[in-house]
């Protein structure tokens, strides 16, 4: 069965210092694993997908993410923090093999907070 | 091109009564799926459709039930509420032929309140 663990359920980093998530995940075969961002009172929004091609993958907004098979894990990550970074992640695995996106696990969730 | 369209935004209920709830995707997306959002239990797949057949179906009970019409505009239902229904429900949808899609996008959802 397919599951991810986020780590911590809430991450505070002061403006300007690096962002780390982490995020494990388990699968019975290569899995497609993606991170979202839920900002306060609005959708979701994809900010990067792995898909069995490069294991770094770069997102949007300056975000990427390392595939590491021998750890199981998919860490999220971004050099510098800014203040409109601050909501919540979800790491997501996709249950479908080949990794269509109708049916999707979500971890607990991840609140980043941002400190001037 | 509009996004994922969910209505109403928000909704408060009474137990026992039941609910629908509306999803028009993106244009030219066939595959629409359903998920609840709580404190407590987080984001739960709940069912997918796509060209008016579910797919795949999640942990919910029967009262939680779905369809898809023609023109690939989603509703789902939910059957003599409780308390515990009470969540943000969220649409989603995506383009796909085969076991290709592209990615899923999300609609503001619709937060039901049961009192």
């Amino acid at each position: 069965a397919q599951s991810v663990t986020q780590l911590d359920s809430h991450v505070s980093v002061s403006e300007g210092t690096p962002v780390l998530l982490r995020c494990n995940y388990s699968s019975s075969y290569s899995p497609s694993l993606f991170w979202y961002v839920q900002h306060p009172n609005k959708g979701l929004q994809l900010l990067l997908k792995y898909t069995s091609a490069a294991t770094l993958v770069k997102g949007i907004n300056g975000f990427e993410a390392e595939f590491k098979k021998s750890e199981t894990s998919f860490h999220l990550t971004k050099p510098s923090a800014h203040m409109s970074d601050a909501a919540e992640y979800f790491c997501v695995v996709s249950i479908d093999y080949g990794g269509s996106q109708g049916n999707l696990i979500f971890g607990k969730g991840t609140k980043l907070s941002v400190k001037p | 091109k509009a996004g994922v369209t969910q209505t109403p935004r928000y909704l408060i209920k009474t137990r026992g009564q039941q609910v629908t709830l509306s999803c028009s995707p993106i244009s030219g997306h066939r595959s629409v799926s359903w998920y609840q959002q709580t404190p407590g239990q987080g984001l739960q797949f709940l069912f997918e459709y796509f060209s008016e057949t579910q797919r795949n179906k999640g942990n919910f009970p029967g009262r939680f039930s779905g369809r898809q019409f023609s023109n690939s505009r989603s509703e789902m239902n939910v059957s003599t509420l409780e308390l515990g229904d009470s969540a943000l429900y969220l649409c989603a949808s995506s383009w796909r032929q085969g076991a290709v899609s592209t990615e899923a996008f999300f609609g503001q959802g619709t937060r039901l309140t049961v009192v």
